[in-house]
């Protein structure tokens, strides 16, 4: 079975610029969650939707961010506009919220680099 | 606000012996799970280990265990006969049994030398 599948691996930006990050979660996973992790902060959750609806957004740092899930094999992360202090790995997870065991499965990350 | 506390930032071990790795989290419900992620080079968080805080018995995972003292509110990762391919982030997470929410420590870097 396909993991969870996240694009781009990498990206590298300027500031200022757009930055969408994707996300495929495993199929038939009905809880998708967004990471971010730095040396410094560890693993934050930035946001999570539970049958495409976002449910906890507390995590989101500011209105440069967004993230979205039109259904429930697709979700994107955006940043606009891009800062060097954004720069991580981005993770997308995905779970099955019925089981309730918290595990999670997660992608390989996306290393957004802002210059 | 459940908090998750990693106080080793590195360990090192020498292959095929047994080293632990510490955590403790602060929470004052009663319904919860305790994990462990291994985070390889690659970047892929997987799932070593889970323990449910109503089980008294630690949870066991072929050379991977779990040492959890619930009042002391602690939960070790012990690995037996460490691998090469042991070496990675290790993170220990923490979530409440009504929310979906994991809460990840800052992770402990594991070396195993040869």
């Amino acid at each position: 079975d396909a993991g969870v599948i996240q694009s781009p691996r990498h990206e590298v930006t300027e500031m200022g610029q757009e930055v969408t990050l994707r996300c495929k979660p495993i199929s038939g996973h009905n809880s998708l969650f967004w990471y971010r992790q730095t040396m410094m902060r560890g693993l934050e959750l930035l946001i999570y939707f539970n049958n495409n609806v976002p449910i906890d957004d507390s995590g989101m740092p500011e209105d440069r961010f967004s993230a979205k899930m039109p259904n429930a094999s697709f979700s994107t992360l955006k940043i606009q506009p891009s800062e060097p202090r954004d720069s991580a790995v981005y993770f997308c997870a995905s779970g099955h919220r019925e089981t309730n065991t918290g595990e999670l499965f997660f992608g390989e990350g996306s290393r957004l680099t802002v210059l | 606000a459940q908090t998750v506390t990693q106080s080793q930032p590195e360990m090192s071990v020498q292959e095929a012996e047994t080293v632990t790795l510490s955590c403790t989290y602060d929470t004052s419900e009663s319904d919860y799970y305790l994990f462990w992620y291994k985070q390889p080079p690659s970047r892929q968080m997987i799932l070593v280990i889970r323990q449910e805080a109503y089980k008294q018995q630690n949870a066991t995972e072929n050379r991977f265990s779990v040492n959890f003292q619930k009042a002391a509110k602690s939960f070790s990762l012990k690995i037996s006969d460490s691998q090469l391919g042991d070496a990675a982030m290790y993170f220990c997470a923490y979530k409440w049994g009504g929310s979906e929410k994991l809460v990840f420590g800052k992770g402990t870097k594991l070396t195993v030398n040869p």
